[in-house]
């Protein structure tokens, strides 16, 4: 399978803990996005990567969440500090910048319930 | 303010029908508008997707049409199957920034 690829699929963490995500792009990619999707709304855009520089951040980002793509291959999202609200799916999307815009591929997503 | 309009939130029609889902945007720095098919449980994936300079696009059973000075596009479905049934996401986004704006969906139901 040469998808993006995230893991895990499912995470139940109690409020207050730590959870870390893991994305693995489509290899020849060299942008990386994080959305996050709440049940019945579109996904809304957290942060991009080109390479391993993080280039845009969403003010939905607060500071308990960071993500890195250390080597401009895979980044991990974590979140610090659950709270409720935290419940979501966390979508991973690559794309090549050797497309004039990007076609976005998207992963099957990581669905957090913070209970 | 919500960047991209989507109607109807959902949509029942009968198989062979032609379910139309209609997308407004407001910024008109946004020059690509791709469509997303998405099942329940699974991350959205690209149906097909236009840019300003032309009004329509077709790929299957799939057509986009594009009204650049209404700011407004569509998806047609064509002969639409119980297997279209999904949530469709209109998206927008400027130049080389890349990150999509979603729209918030349209459920679709295509009935046997």
């Amino acid at each position: 399978d040469t998808g993006v690829s995230q893991d895990p699929r499912h995470k139940i963490t109690k409020r207050g803990q730590n959870v870390t995500f893991r994305c693995d792009p489509i290899s020849e990619h060299n942008r990386l996005y994080w959305y996050r999707q709440t049940l019945g709304q579109g996904p809304e855009f957290l942060t991009y990567f080109q390479n391993e520089a993080q280039l845009e951040k969403s003010r939905l980002l607060s500071d308990r969440f960071s993500a890195e793509r250390p080597k401009g291959s895979f980044s991990t999202l974590e979140i610090q500090r659950t709270e409720q609200g935290d419940s979501a799916m966390y979508l991973c999307a690559s794309s090549s910048r050797q497309a004039a815009n990007t076609e976005a591929f998207f992963g099957q997503g990581t669905r957090l319930t913070v209970v | 303010q919500q960047q991209v309009k989507q109607s109807p939130q959902s949509l029942i029609v009968q198989k062979g029908g032609i379910p139309i889902i209609n997308c407004a945007y407001e910024n008109t720095a946004f020059d690509y508008f791709p469509w997303y098919q998405q099942f329940p449980g699974k991350g959205p994936a690209l149906l097909i997707a236009i840019r300003p300079d032309v009004s329509e696009k077709k790929e299957g059973r799939f057509t986009i049409s594009f009204n650049k000075s209404a700011k407004q596009f569509s998806l047609h479905i064509m002969d639409s199957q119980p297997g279209d049934s999904a949530t469709y996401f209109c998206a927008a986004s400027r130049g080389s920034q890349g990150n999509l704006i979603f729209g918030k969906g349209t459920k679709l139901s295509v009935k046997p």
